[in-house]
């Protein structure tokens, strides 16, 4: 079966200190990932999503950014961390090829910046 | 551009009690539609889908939700709640492309 690992799952951060998240899937090949950020009181806002190694797309300007170095590896990362960065950040997946096939997400990490 | 809206921001029901939670999308075409669960501080959990078909959809811990086209809404129903219900609910859609987007959510609160 797949699973969707993301680490850390909790972390607090200084302002203008670097940040790197990552979210690896297992038990598939060539999904779909995903970063959505939650902010306090939001709805979920995709970041990121890359549909294969290299390919990267942005959805919104930020301070952000996201590398796939591998099929199943995500990595989200910033060189300088704001304070409005503070948020839960979620990892997800899907299938390739069918845009029906659910989403899955990781259980989230927790990023406070102080 | 596609959107999906919760105009619910936050609901509170008794245990026992029937829910409905609104859910209304913004489409040209027919979307595919989703209804996910999240419990505080965790990921998010697929409560069911809907494609085509029958536009009455079951999914897992008792709910099911109801596509109506003339309505632009795909609300989230439960006949009884349970306490363990009280999460955040959020409803999605994506247009058949690689992007899922999502409502605002509803936090459900349950009383005992």
């Amino acid at each position: 079966s797949q699973t969707i690992h993301q680490w850390p799952a909790t972390l607090v951060q200084p302002v203008g200190s670097p940040l790197s998240l990552e979210c690896t899937v297992e038990g598939t090949s060539n999904p779909n990932l995903y970063w959505y950020r939650q902010a306090a009181g939001r709805g979920l806002q995709l970041l990121f999503y890359s549909v294969g190694i290299g390919q990267i797309s942005s959805e919104v300007p930020q301070n952000l950014s996201a590398s796939r170095p591998q099929d199943r590896q995500f990595i989200l990362s910033s060189k300088k961390l704001l304070l409005s960065d503070s948020g839960f950040y979620l990892c997800a997946w899907r299938a390739r090829g069918d845009s029906r096939n659910t989403i899955y997400f990781g259980e989230g990490s927790w990023l406070t910046v102080v | 551009a596609q959107s999906v809206t919760q105009p619910d921001i936050h609901i509170t029901v008794s245990e026992g009690a029937s829910l409905e939670l609104r859910c209304n999308y913004s489409y040209g075409a027919t979307p595919y539609l989703f209804w996910y669960v999240q419990s505080p501080g965790q990921g998010l959990q697929l409560l069911l889908k809907y494609f085509s078909g029958d536009t009455l959809v079951q999914g897992i811990k008792g709910f099911e939700a109801e596509f109506k086209r003339s309505q632009s809404s795909f609300n989230l129903r439960k006949p009884s709640v349970h306490w363990s219900d009280a999460a955040e609910y959020f409803c999605a859609s994506t247009g058949g492309g690689n992007k899922l987007t999502f409502g605002t959510g509803t936090q459900l609160k349950v009383e005992l």
